[in-house]
């Protein structure tokens, strides 16, 4: 069975300053991997994912992923982050582009001014 | 494009109760998935519903069951409601097709007292 891994629960970083969240999958062969956002109480914002190709991904709002499979990890990064990306952050992978997700339990980002 | 859209917003069932939450996909999509968020954790994958058919069904109990329309809108219904199926229900859909990707709803809060 496939699973997800987010193993800091909450993140706290200053405005302006460089972001990265980890996520680690668990999946015997070639994942699908994603990076949802979601605000309080909201629905779930695809930021970015990954099929195949290229392992550097680029997404919305400044965000790029980097797919490294000997580490089994889909890292998101961000070089500048804004207030307004204070949200939760889920990582999820499919065996499929089409077939269920599976999620991490998330991170909490929280920006300082 | 309305995007997915879910009804109601948020509704109170009292336990032992049953309840139905309505999902309409986005326009172009077929596949209809449903997912569970407790609080404060990732969400879960309930089942997912193709060509008015359960292609897929995570592990929730046979309380949770749901049915596609021939326009590929989706019902999600739960049948003897307990204080733990509080959460935040969310719908997701997309295209069949290979390499595709899950847009998700707001969802639809709900609370059993």
């Amino acid at each position: 069975a496939q699973s997800v891994t987010q193993p800091d629960i909450h993140i706290t970083v200053s405005e302006g300053a460089s972001l990265e969240l980890r996520c680690n999958y668990s999946y015997g062969a070639t994942p699908y991997l994603f990076w949802y956002v979601q605000s309080p109480g909201q629905g779930l914002q695809l930021l970015l994912k990954y099929f195949s190709g290229d392992t550097l991904v680029q997404g919305i709002k400044g965000f790029e992923a980097e797919f490294k499979r000997s580490q089994s990890s889909f890292n998101l990064r961000k070089p500048s982050v804004h207030w307004s990306d204070a949200a939760e952050y889920f990582c999820a992978v499919s065996d499929t582009g089409r077939r269920a997700l599976t999620f991490g339990s998330g991170t909490r980002l929280q920006v300082q001014p | 494009d309305a995007g997915v859209t879910q009804s109601p917003t948020h509704l109170i069932k009292t336990r032992g109760q049953q309840v139905t939450l309505r999902c309409s996909p986005k326009s172009g999509h077929d596949t209809v998935s449903w997912y569970q968020q407790a609080l404060g954790q990732g969400p879960q994958f309930i089942f997912q519903y193709y060509e008015e058919e359960e292609r897929q069904r995570g592990n929730f109990p046979d309380r949770f069951s749901g049915h596609q329309f021939p326009n590929y809108s989706s019902e999600l219904n739960v049948n003897a409601l307990l204080l733990g199926d509080s959460a935040l229900y969310l719908c997701a859909s997309s295209f069949t097709g290979a390499n595709t990707e899950a847009f998700f709803g707001q969802g639809t809060r709900l609370t059993v007292v």
